[in-house]
């Protein structure tokens, strides 16, 4: 089975930098995903970490450690429309690609 | 990318009934599933849709309450049979890719039952 741990709320400034973390326990690794979900929508796909690293796409990056079962989202020039709950997914290696997800992280974004 | 549609948005239902929720897809997708989102929770899989055949359902899900279908590639209904206020909840269609790591989601049908 998997277990994954992230905190269940943050707060930040507006224009600031934030870092949600994710750690997770898993029988066998096949790729960490972040999903941003507003209020009241559908989540949607941010990013997606197979390799140790850090991933970058515009403001968002996100990072893997495989050997420490540990991955970040790291938002810069945070914006208020970036207030929601950040979910980490994590797949194993039980040959289905059906990610399990954590609780999320609500993110509230402040003047 | 992938563009899914779910009908209804959202219903109000009484205790007993049952409600169809459908979702389709703009692309041939290689797998289809169902989530259900409670207030404050994070997602939890009832099933994946199988197509032509019966869906394979995750634990504590059984295909009598969640009854499933997936006639083709781009189409899926999910069944909340013999409703009860515990149903109440935000159900989610959701597929992957062909590449088979971008997972995307419907807008969800939040179901409230009375």
């Amino acid at each position: 089975g998997q277990n994954i741990d992230q905190p269940t709320e943050m707060t930040a400034t507006e224009g600031a930098i934030v870092q949600i973390n994710c750690t997770y326990q898993t029988s066998g690794f096949n790729g960490l995903f972040w999903y941003q979900q507003h209020a009241g929508e559908a989540p949607t796909f941010l990013s997606y970490n197979v390799l140790d690293g850090l991933e970058e796409k515009g403001r968002f990056s996100s990072f893997l450690s495989r050997s420490k079962g540990y991955s970040y989202l790291l938002l810069k020039e945070l914006q208020m429309k970036d207030s929601a709950s950040y979910l980490c997914a994590v797949r194993d290696m039980r040959g289905s690609y059906i990610p399990t997800f954590g609780r999320g992280t609500s993110l509230i974004v402040h003047p | 990318s992938a563009v899914i549609s779910q009908k209804p948005s959202r219903d109000i239902c009484q205790r007993g009934t049952s409600l169809t929720i459908q979702c389709q897809v703009d692309s041939q997708v290689t797998m289809m599933f169902w989530y259900r989102q409670q207030p404050g929770q994070s997602l939890t899989l009832i099933a994946t849709a199988n197509q032509g055949s019966e869906a394979t359902y995750e634990s504590g899900f059984v295909i009598d309450k969640f009854p499933i279908s997936r006639p083709n590639l781009t189409f899926s209904t999910l069944t909340v049979s013999n409703m009860s206020p515990e149903d109440s909840s935000i159900y989610l269609c959701s597929v992957l890719t062909v590449t088979r790591y971008e997972q995307y989601f419907g807008p969800g049908t939040r179901l409230t039952v009375t």
